[in-house]
């Protein structure tokens, strides 16, 4: 079963600031990943697929990268709307991250 | 539009069952999976299973094998989950969310594009 490890858990930071969260699959899933963002008590929210393809109505500041074992989402910009918690999935066991929370510095 | 509208919360005693449902609306039914995740409270995301609307075939999450079921009734584009032998570590929400797209022969999964809105099951003597 693929294991999935996101770093940082936690992750403090302003208004403006450039944030990358990294999600690392053990084994090569080539670039079948998503990413989500959750606010507290709601449901998430798939923001991008296919590890860099940005879902329909998501800002463009969140872009996603990466292949093989190592992917990262990067927000270019961070908006008070942005602070939640960020879980990649992998396609192939449907495993998810631990996730990240991005909290006010 | 999209939606997917899941039961209301749950409390159930140790070794009972529960059964979630989750009824589709704005798209399809039978045209794309339907995944079910939970969410411990404070915890990640937890994938359970997949079922496929139209075959009625599923995939489960080695950790539920043999206590999870996940069913269809297509004429009310209804899914449902049903957990057995339940413990209080499965005191959780539970999600249904969209899942992989099919067409033709292929199918297709970018993620889970809409979820329903969560149903608190709370296992407790």
């Amino acid at each position: 079963d693929i294991q999935m490890t996101q770093s940082p858990s936690t992750l403090s930071a302003s208004v403006g600031d450039r944030v990358t969260i990294t999600c690392r699959a053990s084994q090569s899933i080539s670039s079948w990943l998503a990413w989500y963002q959750q606010k507290p008590g709601k449901a998430p929210k798939l923001l991008i697929y296919k590890a860099s393809s940005l879902e329909s109505g998501v800002p463009s500041r969140f872009s996603g990268s990466g292949s093989g074992t190592e992917f990262t989402l990067t927000i270019s910009s961070l908006q008070p709307d942005d602070f939640a918690t960020y879980y990649c999935q992998q396609y192939n066991s449907y495993r998810f991250g631990g996730g990240t929370k991005v909290e006010i510095k | 539009q999209v939606q997917l509208v899941q039961s209301g919360a749950e409390v159930k005693k140790p070794g009972a069952s529960v059964k979630v449902s989750c009824k589709a609306s704005g798209y399809t039914f039978t045209s794309y999976d339907i995944n079910w995740v939970r969410q411990a409270t404070g915890q990640g995301l937890e994938w359970m299973g997949w079922m496929n609307p139209n075959s009625g075939n599923t995939g489960y999450a080695q950790k539920f094998q043999g206590r999870v079921t996940m069913t269809r009734n297509t004429s009310i584009s209804t899914a449902y989950m049903e957990l057995s032998s339940l413990r209080s570590e499965d005191t959780a929400v539970y999600y249904c969310a969209r899942g992989s797209y099919y067409y033709g022969s292929g199918s297709y999964y970018k993620g889970s594009d809409y979820w329903g809105q969560g149903t608190l099951v709370t296992v407790s003597s």
